[in-house]
């Protein structure tokens, strides 16, 4: 099985703020990464998939970055609308996700 | 607009079967996707995927529930359903139908039903 870690666990961050998730995966998945946001009480909702690509409708303030073991989710100036937990998942083997990276308010 | 809507029991005793069904709208499940998939998210905790299915019938599972579980599609109903054998209360989850639209049966999970929350308990 591919084990996902994702860090940091949380955060806390301030509106306008640059923010980065890292995602690891215990061996080499190439692109086959995707990211996902998740508000309290609503389903996930997909930002990026293959490790770079942006979803359809997602805001350009999200990009994803890397290739291999290591991804990176980058929110370019945090709005009101961003605070959520987000996921890492890949595709390469059987489907799995990161723990998770709650984005919290400073 | 492709919509996605679990429907089943909030309530299963362990030992038994829990049994969902998704029901397709905006589109038939023979054209607005190959694969059609269930993922798990426990009370507060992260998300697991369970199993896929494209809509010709063929299965792809976790081999975390393998044993216990069944995936099957009803292209003339539009609909497609997961059973989930001898449950226990770490079967508690919030239930999510979902369309993979990416590489792979796995891939890239961009629609999702709103889910629906299952309890084992006796």
């Amino acid at each position: 099985d591919i084990q996902m870690t994702q860090s940091p666990s949380s955060l806390s961050a301030s509106v306008g703020d640059r923010v980065t998730i890292t995602c690891r995966a215990s061996q080499s998945i190439s692109s086959s990464l995707n990211w996902y946001q998740q508000k309290p009480g609503k389903p996930p909702n997909l930002l990026i998939y293959g490790a770079s690509g942006l979803q359809s409708g997602v805001p350009s303030r999200f990009s994803g970055s890397g290739s291999g073991t290591d991804f990176t989710l980058t929110i370019s100036s945090l709005q009101p609308e961003d605070f959520a937990t987000y996921y890492c998942q890949q595709s390469y083997g059987t489907p799995s996700f990161g723990p998770g990276t709650k984005v919290d308010i400073k | 607009q492709l919509q996605l809507q679990e429907s089943g029991p909030g309530l299963v005793k362990p030992s038994e079967t829990l049994s969902l069904t998704c029901t397709v709208s905006g589109g038939s499940i023979s054209s607005s996707s190959y694969y059609w998939g269930w993922i798990r998210q426990p009370p507060g905790k992260g998300l697991e995927w369970i199993a896929s299915i494209s809509y010709l019938g063929t299965p792809y599972y976790n081999p975390s529930v393998r044993s216990r579980v069944t995936i099957s599609v009803d292209t003339s109903k539009d609909q497609f359903s997961l059973s989930l054998d001898s449950v226990t209360a770490a079967d508690t989850a919030v239930y999510y139908c979902v369309t993979p639209h990416g590489q792979n049966y796995g891939d890239k999970f961009d629609n999702w039903g709103q889910g629906t929350l299952v309890t084992v308990s006796s």
